[in-house]
């Protein structure tokens, strides 16, 4: 089972942030959060990733709680273009094994 | 760089037919893994390869889907026989080595009729 919880859906006006909640209260300590996005008929989208500390690189930002159980992705000027099925994920670890468990993630609808 | 690319884009067969797709991860990642994607739900891992030995395919209905990756590098992944419920998108994503970013390719659309 997937270890997040997302919203099904939400929306936001072009060019405003889309901020994108996610919950994952039983995450480990040495789990990773990962996002990714998947637009209608491609192949999922790697978007960032953190493990405590804020990351922010050309797409998006990720702000993280200081007690890890929840983290807002952020997409600072959403165009229609970011229409798409966003995934948090919780990468677990164990041994020689790394999964991704994907849930149903929230589907962002970008509005004109 | 080039990304993930897998064969063919779409596909459609009946059932009881066979299949196979194909991977070709980015070049130098020695880890590979397929997933299914039924529609409206997040893809499933069904196999994890490290070069070419299994890590981990507790998801793999082993009766009728197989995987190889025997050179370490693309891979194979085959449907004998197929049924109605294996209509999905069936993904493949590499990544640099285990417990680093998955990149993912474009995936094949499976229709069973």
């Amino acid at each position: 089972d997937a270890k997040t919880t997302q919203p099904p859906s939400m929306d936001c006006a072009e060019g405003r942030a889309a901020n994108l909640p996610c919950n994952h209260s039983t995450i480990s300590g040495n789990e990773y959060v990962y996002w990714y996005r998947q637009i209608h008929s491609q192949g999922p989208q790697y978007i960032i990733h953190g493990l405590k500390n804020n990351e922010t690189n050309e797409m998006a930002s990720l702000i993280i709680t200081e007690d890890r159980k929840s983290s807002t992705l952020i997409l600072p000027h959403a165009t229609l273009r970011d229409t798409a099925v966003y995934y948090c994920i919780v990468r677990v670890d164990t041994g020689a094994n790394s999964k991704l468990t994907f849930g149903k993630g929230i589907t962002l609808s970008v509005r004109p | 760089e080039a990304g993930v690319a897998q064969s063919p884009r779409y596909k459609i067969i009946e059932k009881r037919q066979s299949v196979a797709f194909w991977c070709n991860p980015i070049s130098g990642h020695a880890t590979l893994y397929w997933y299914q994607q039924i529609l409206g739900q997040g893809p499933k891992l069904l196999i994890q390869f490290q070069n070419n030995g299994v890590v981990d395919d507790s998801q793999l209905p082993k009766d009728r889907f197989s995987a190889e990756r025997l050179k370490g590098v693309d891979s194979t992944l085959k449907i004998q026989p197929a049924k109605l419920e294996d209509s999905a998108v069936y993904l493949c994503a590499s990544s640099l080595q285990l417990q680093e970013t998955q990149y993912f390719g474009p995936g094949t659309r499976l229709l069973v009729l």
